[in-house]
Protein backbone atom coordinates (compact mmCIF):
# COMPACT_ATOMS: atom_id res chain seq x y z
CA UNK A 1 0.00 0.00 0.00
CA UNK A 2 0.94 3.95 0.01
CA UNK A 3 3.30 5.13 2.48
CA UNK A 4 3.61 9.06 2.91
CA UNK A 5 6.43 10.42 4.66
CA UNK A 6 6.11 14.16 5.70
CA UNK A 7 9.12 16.20 7.21
CA UNK A 8 10.10 18.08 9.19
CA UNK A 9 7.43 17.28 12.18
CA UNK A 10 7.36 21.16 13.20
CA UNK A 11 7.99 23.84 11.32
CA UNK A 12 8.40 27.96 12.96
CA UNK A 13 8.89 30.86 10.88
CA UNK A 14 8.91 35.14 11.20
CA UNK A 15 5.78 36.28 10.20
CA UNK A 16 6.47 37.36 6.50
CA UNK A 17 8.65 34.37 5.73
CA UNK A 18 8.28 31.47 3.19
CA UNK A 19 7.11 28.12 4.88
CA UNK A 20 7.62 24.82 2.90
CA UNK A 21 6.63 21.27 4.19
CA UNK A 22 7.82 18.40 2.12
CA UNK A 23 6.21 14.84 1.44
CA UNK A 24 7.13 11.58 -0.25
CA UNK A 25 5.31 8.97 -1.32
CA UNK A 26 5.74 5.56 -2.16
CA UNK A 27 3.16 4.42 -4.94
CA UNK A 28 3.59 5.45 -8.49
CA UNK A 29 0.14 4.35 -8.92
CA UNK A 30 -0.94 7.67 -6.54
CA UNK A 31 -1.92 10.15 -9.03
CA UNK A 32 -3.81 12.77 -6.59
CA UNK A 33 -2.46 14.58 -4.18
CA UNK A 34 -4.05 17.11 -1.11
CA UNK A 35 -2.69 19.49 2.00
CA UNK A 36 -4.79 19.89 5.05
CA UNK A 37 -4.84 22.33 7.03
CA UNK A 38 -6.09 21.76 10.67
CA UNK A 39 -6.51 24.61 13.60
CA UNK A 40 -6.80 22.81 17.25
CA UNK A 41 -10.20 21.58 17.47
CA UNK A 42 -11.20 21.82 14.29
CA UNK A 43 -11.84 18.76 11.42
CA UNK A 44 -9.32 18.95 8.43
CA UNK A 45 -9.51 21.34 5.70
CA UNK A 46 -8.22 21.00 2.11
CA UNK A 47 -6.85 24.24 1.00
CA UNK A 48 -4.66 23.04 -2.16
CA UNK A 49 -4.80 19.89 -4.42
CA UNK A 50 -2.61 18.61 -7.52
CA UNK A 51 -3.48 16.05 -9.80
CA UNK A 52 -0.53 14.13 -11.27
CA UNK A 53 -0.45 15.70 -14.64
CA UNK A 54 0.22 19.17 -13.04
CA UNK A 55 3.41 20.04 -11.96
CA UNK A 56 2.61 23.07 -10.25
CA UNK A 57 -0.63 24.73 -8.52
CA UNK A 58 -0.88 27.98 -6.78
CA UNK A 59 -3.32 30.02 -4.92
CA UNK A 60 -3.32 33.08 -3.65
CA UNK A 61 -0.58 32.86 -1.14
CA UNK A 62 0.06 29.15 -1.23
CA UNK A 63 1.60 26.61 -3.82
CA UNK A 64 2.01 23.15 -4.35
CA UNK A 65 4.20 21.66 -6.30
CA UNK A 66 4.80 17.71 -7.49
CA UNK A 67 8.06 15.80 -8.92
CA UNK A 68 6.49 12.52 -10.09
CA UNK A 69 9.83 10.99 -10.80
CA UNK A 70 10.77 11.12 -7.39
CA UNK A 71 7.71 10.66 -6.02
CA UNK A 72 7.85 13.92 -3.81
CA UNK A 73 5.39 17.19 -3.38
CA UNK A 74 5.78 20.22 -1.43
CA UNK A 75 3.80 23.22 -0.23
CA UNK A 76 4.53 26.87 -0.46
CA UNK A 77 3.23 29.33 1.69
CA UNK A 78 4.27 32.86 1.09
CA UNK A 79 4.19 35.77 3.25
CA UNK A 80 3.08 33.66 6.20
CA UNK A 81 0.46 35.25 8.71
CA UNK A 82 -0.01 34.49 12.07
CA UNK A 83 -3.69 32.57 10.75
CA UNK A 84 -0.99 29.67 9.02
CA UNK A 85 -0.32 28.27 12.45
CA UNK A 86 -1.95 25.24 12.28
CA UNK A 87 -1.17 21.63 11.86
CA UNK A 88 -0.89 20.85 7.93
CA UNK A 89 -1.45 17.42 6.71
CA UNK A 90 -0.04 15.63 2.73
CA UNK A 91 -1.91 13.10 1.54
CA UNK A 92 -1.60 10.65 -1.05
CA UNK A 93 -3.93 8.44 -3.72
CA UNK A 94 -6.32 7.93 -6.23
CA UNK A 95 -8.55 10.19 -7.86
CA UNK A 96 -11.83 7.80 -7.56
CA UNK A 97 -13.20 4.56 -7.98
CA UNK A 98 -11.76 1.66 -6.70
CA UNK A 99 -8.56 3.94 -5.58
CA UNK A 100 -10.46 6.02 -3.83
CA UNK A 101 -8.36 6.11 -0.66
CA UNK A 102 -6.45 8.61 0.48
CA UNK A 103 -3.03 7.61 2.77
CA UNK A 104 -2.40 11.10 5.14
CA UNK A 105 1.57 11.82 6.04
CA UNK A 106 2.23 12.47 9.87
CA UNK A 107 1.34 16.55 9.98
CA UNK A 108 3.66 18.90 10.77
CA UNK A 109 3.09 22.04 13.19
CA UNK A 110 3.32 25.21 11.58
CA UNK A 111 4.06 28.12 13.91
CA UNK A 112 4.09 31.77 12.79
CA UNK A 113 5.70 33.87 15.16
CA UNK A 114 4.82 38.17 14.88
CA UNK B 1 -18.65 20.89 -1.11
CA UNK B 2 -20.55 18.50 0.83
CA UNK B 3 -22.15 19.52 3.77
CA UNK B 4 -21.26 16.37 6.53
CA UNK B 5 -23.15 16.11 10.32
CA UNK B 6 -21.51 13.83 12.84
CA UNK B 7 -22.81 13.28 15.95
CA UNK B 8 -22.39 12.85 18.54
CA UNK B 9 -19.55 15.39 18.84
CA UNK B 10 -18.01 14.10 22.08
CA UNK B 11 -18.97 11.29 24.24
CA UNK B 12 -17.47 9.81 27.73
CA UNK B 13 -17.73 6.39 27.78
CA UNK B 14 -17.43 3.04 30.16
CA UNK B 15 -15.03 0.52 29.36
CA UNK B 16 -16.09 -2.31 27.75
CA UNK B 17 -19.36 -0.70 26.35
CA UNK B 18 -20.07 0.30 22.99
CA UNK B 19 -20.54 3.57 20.74
CA UNK B 20 -22.40 4.42 17.82
CA UNK B 21 -21.10 7.70 15.50
CA UNK B 22 -23.66 8.36 12.92
CA UNK B 23 -22.70 10.63 9.85
CA UNK B 24 -25.17 12.21 6.99
CA UNK B 25 -24.38 13.78 3.92
CA UNK B 26 -26.51 16.41 2.12
CA UNK B 27 -25.91 14.68 -1.01
CA UNK B 28 -25.59 11.47 -2.39
CA UNK B 29 -22.04 9.62 -2.46
CA UNK B 30 -20.49 6.44 -3.30
CA UNK B 31 -18.09 5.84 -0.60
CA UNK B 32 -18.06 7.69 2.29
CA UNK B 33 -14.72 6.79 4.72
CA UNK B 34 -14.32 6.65 8.55
CA UNK B 35 -10.72 7.77 9.99
CA UNK B 36 -9.15 7.85 13.28
CA UNK B 37 -7.09 10.87 14.65
CA UNK B 38 -5.24 9.26 18.07
CA UNK B 39 -4.40 12.50 19.90
CA UNK B 40 -1.43 14.62 18.28
CA UNK B 41 -1.24 12.46 15.59
CA UNK B 42 -2.02 11.58 11.91
CA UNK B 43 -5.73 10.51 10.20
CA UNK B 44 -5.09 7.11 9.84
CA UNK B 45 -8.33 5.30 7.73
CA UNK B 46 -10.15 2.64 9.65
CA UNK B 47 -12.24 1.28 6.66
CA UNK B 48 -14.19 2.27 3.50
CA UNK B 49 -17.96 2.14 3.78
CA UNK B 50 -19.78 1.03 0.17
CA UNK B 51 -23.49 0.96 -0.10
CA UNK B 52 -24.70 -1.91 -0.59
CA UNK B 53 -21.95 -4.19 0.50
CA UNK B 54 -19.68 -4.84 3.25
CA UNK B 55 -17.40 -2.21 4.30
CA UNK B 56 -13.40 -2.55 3.50
CA UNK B 57 -11.32 -2.69 6.49
CA UNK B 58 -7.61 -1.09 6.65
CA UNK B 59 -4.74 -3.47 7.75
CA UNK B 60 -5.20 -3.65 12.05
CA UNK B 61 -8.89 -2.82 11.93
CA UNK B 62 -11.64 -5.74 12.02
CA UNK B 63 -15.57 -5.88 11.74
CA UNK B 64 -16.00 -6.91 15.19
CA UNK B 65 -14.44 -4.38 16.64
CA UNK B 66 -15.53 -1.44 14.37
CA UNK B 67 -18.45 -2.61 12.67
CA UNK B 68 -19.74 -0.10 10.02
CA UNK B 69 -23.81 0.32 8.43
CA UNK B 70 -24.63 2.57 5.32
CA UNK B 71 -27.79 1.97 4.68
CA UNK B 72 -28.11 4.42 1.85
CA UNK B 73 -26.19 6.84 -0.13
CA UNK B 74 -26.71 9.83 2.60
CA UNK B 75 -26.05 8.22 5.88
CA UNK B 76 -23.69 5.84 7.65
CA UNK B 77 -22.78 4.68 10.96
CA UNK B 78 -19.49 3.10 13.30
CA UNK B 79 -19.42 1.20 16.09
CA UNK B 80 -16.58 1.34 18.59
CA UNK B 81 -17.67 -1.84 20.37
CA UNK B 82 -16.42 -2.97 23.55
CA UNK B 83 -14.65 -0.15 24.45
CA UNK B 84 -11.23 0.53 25.82
CA UNK B 85 -8.89 3.75 27.01
CA UNK B 86 -7.17 3.01 24.11
CA UNK B 87 -9.69 3.51 21.80
CA UNK B 88 -9.79 7.13 23.09
CA UNK B 89 -9.55 9.48 19.96
CA UNK B 90 -11.05 11.10 17.43
CA UNK B 91 -13.65 9.59 15.03
CA UNK B 92 -13.99 11.38 11.67
CA UNK B 93 -16.20 10.22 8.58
CA UNK B 94 -15.48 11.54 5.16
CA UNK B 95 -16.56 11.89 1.57
CA UNK B 96 -15.81 12.04 -1.70
CA UNK B 97 -16.89 14.91 -3.96
CA UNK B 98 -15.44 15.26 -7.52
CA UNK B 99 -12.48 13.68 -5.89
CA UNK B 100 -11.89 16.00 -3.08
CA UNK B 101 -12.15 14.78 0.29
CA UNK B 102 -14.08 16.36 2.53
CA UNK B 103 -14.23 15.53 6.81
CA UNK B 104 -17.51 15.85 9.21
CA UNK B 105 -16.69 17.33 12.45
CA UNK B 106 -15.34 14.71 14.46
CA UNK B 107 -17.02 12.76 17.38
CA UNK B 108 -14.25 13.02 20.58
CA UNK B 109 -14.40 9.55 22.21
CA UNK B 110 -13.12 9.51 25.77
CA UNK B 111 -12.98 6.10 27.24
CA UNK B 112 -12.70 5.66 31.23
Amino acid sequence: GENVEQHPSTLSVQEGDSAVIKCTYSDSASNYFPWYKQELGKRPQLIIDIRSNVGEKKDQRIAVTLNKTAKHFSLHITETQPEDSADYFCAAGGVGGANSKLTFGKGITLSVRP
Amino acid sequence: SAVISQKPSRDICQRGTSLTIQCQVDSQVTMMFWYRQQPGQSLTLIATANQGSEATYESGFVIDKFPISRPNLTFSTLTVSNMSPEDSSIYLCSVRQNEKLFFGSGTQLSVL
